[in-house]
């Protein structure tokens, strides 16, 4: 148990519509990484933030958008959803987001999207 | 941008030695990492390089060479359980914050 939460595990949905996926980090961990994983991409970086700030983003679609919040949960909304967006949406947590240390990640369990 | 190469896949047998090889090319390099996916599971931490050379934990050791790009992990006494995916991630720095970008992994099936 790397102590990052994600939910839903699983969501089943259609064309067009929007979900939410939720993440809480680990315990004092201010840094948050969602990734996507598709079978043929490998794992995708799509936004970063620290202790409430977007501090990166990666190849994120117009249609994704993000926030962490004053608990440092954080939300990854994805909206008009597509069928190439069914994948793996994994979140992470780190404590720095600097380089000190070695700033491993701990990744939650995921969550699976699948759109129809 | 970044680019970052590995094997799609590799096989080997249980008690044997593998290594699996990482090149890179990125600026702002700040380290590298290698991690263990086992299919629909989330990627774990195995090892850490940020200078060069060779750092050994049990089993697995990884080897960095900054000046060429260039990365392994190294499996010893292979296991079955060792069969999974394993992911390179090259972490690069800029403005004081860091990303980690992973390549497309090395999937590795361990036989009998």
């Amino acid at each position: 148990d790397s102590g990052v939460t994600q939910t839903p595990k699983h969501l089943i949905t259609a064309t067009g519509q929007r979900v939410t996926l939720r993440c809480s980090p680990r315990s004092g961990d201010l840094s948050v990484y969602w990734y996507q994983q598709s079978l043929d991409q490998g794992l995708q970086f799509l936004i970063q933030y620290y202790n409430g700030e977007e501090r990166a983003k990666g190849n994120i679609l117009e249609r994704f958008s993000a926030q962490q919040f004053p608990d440092l949960h954080s939300e990854l909304n994805l909206s008009s959803l597509e069928l190439g967006d069914s994948a793996l949406y994994f979140c992470a947590s780190s404590v720095v987001a600097g380089g000190r240390g070695t700033g491993e990640l701990f990744f939650g369990e995921g969550s699976r999207l699948t759109v129809l | 941008g970044q680019n970052i190469d590995q094997p799609t896949e590799m096989t080997a047998t249980e008690g044997a030695i593998v290594q699996i090889n990482c090149t890179y090319q990125t600026s702002g390099f700040n380290g590298l990492f290698w991690y263990q996916q086992h299919a629909g599971e989330a990627p774990t931490f195995l090892s850490y390089n940020v200078l060069d050379g060779l750092e050994e934990k049990g089993r697995f050791s990884s080897f960095l060479s900054r000046s060429k790009g260039y990365s392994y992990l190294l499996l010893k006494e292979l296991q079955m359980k060792d069969s999974a995916s394993y992911l390179c991630a090259v972490r690069t720095q800029n403005s004081g914050y860091s990303t980690l970008t992973f390549g497309k992994g090395t999937m590795l099936l361990v036989s009998p």
